[in-house]
């Protein structure tokens, strides 16, 4: 099944203490890209990635690293996170930056909670 | 810079009943993508449709329907006939295609959470 798939669904942790939240997608997508959803504010994009080793910030990178070593995997990293970084993330990818004729696949989501 | 406005943060409706969803965006480039995604309470993010910026005509799919006007550039979504299952969070978004100022960003509105009481 033609997915991307988003670790760990849930997550609380301390200020501080460096996490990473992995995404994997299987339809060999070129474009991959991470976003975070906050009431009121919809969802913001904090990195993009348009293929292996070519990353660029989104509109919220602040607090956020990525890499793109593979084509599959594009790992979001909190080296270390903060109670603002309290959020519903999203992990998706595409065939190119424009989105596929079905749009942009999207995992699961991951709720970080840092307290 | 672009932008997507979704101006109803929140619509409540009886069942059977028609709503609108308004969106209006905001971008430099000719050449740009629109779509609308789902967002039902168990929070994934469903596709919905996706619309490029030569392409004005109405689209019908089911109950669901989408207006897009470049002259006014809004690209409103309609259910017709609503039904409970419709309840969810609604977001339109935007992006540049290749030469953009801001190619490989895709930005949402707000979101627009849609309630249909039996």
């Amino acid at each position: 099944e033609a997915q991307v798939t988003q670790n760990p669904r849930y997550l609380i942790t301390v200020t501080g203490k460096k996490l990473t939240v992995t995404c994997s997608q299987n339809m060999n997508h070129e474009y991959m890209s991470w976003y975070r959803q906050d009431p009121g504010l919809g969802l913001r994009q904090i990195y993009y990635s348009m293929n292996v080793e070519v990353t660029d910030k989104g509109d919220v990178p602040e607090g956020y690293k990525v890499s793109r070593k593979e084509k599959r995997n594009f790992p979001l990293i909190l080296e270390s996170p903060s109670p603002n970084q309290t959020s519903l993330y999203f992990c998706a990818s595409s065939l190119s930056p424009i989105g596929g004729h079905y749009g942009y696949t999207f995992g699961s989501g991951t709720r970080l909670t840092v307290v | 810079a672009q932008k997507v406005t979704q101006a109803q943060t929140e619509i409540s409706v009886v069942e059977k009943e028609d709503v609108t969803l308004d969106c209006v965006y905001e971008t430099r480039d000719t050449t740009y993508y629109l779509f609308w995604y789902k967002q039902p309470p168990s929070g994934e993010l469903v596709f919905l449709i996706r619309r490029n910026s030569f392409d004005e005509q109405n689209e019908i799919s089911g109950r669901y329907s989408w207006n897009f006007q470049k002259s006014t550039s809004s690209f409103n979504f309609t259910i017709t006939a609503s039904q409970v299952v419709d309840s969810a969070v609604y977001f339109c978004a935007l992006s540049e295609a290749a030469g953009g100022t801001s190619y490989g960003k895709l930005t949402f509105g707000q979101g627009t959470i849609l309630t249909v009481h039996p």
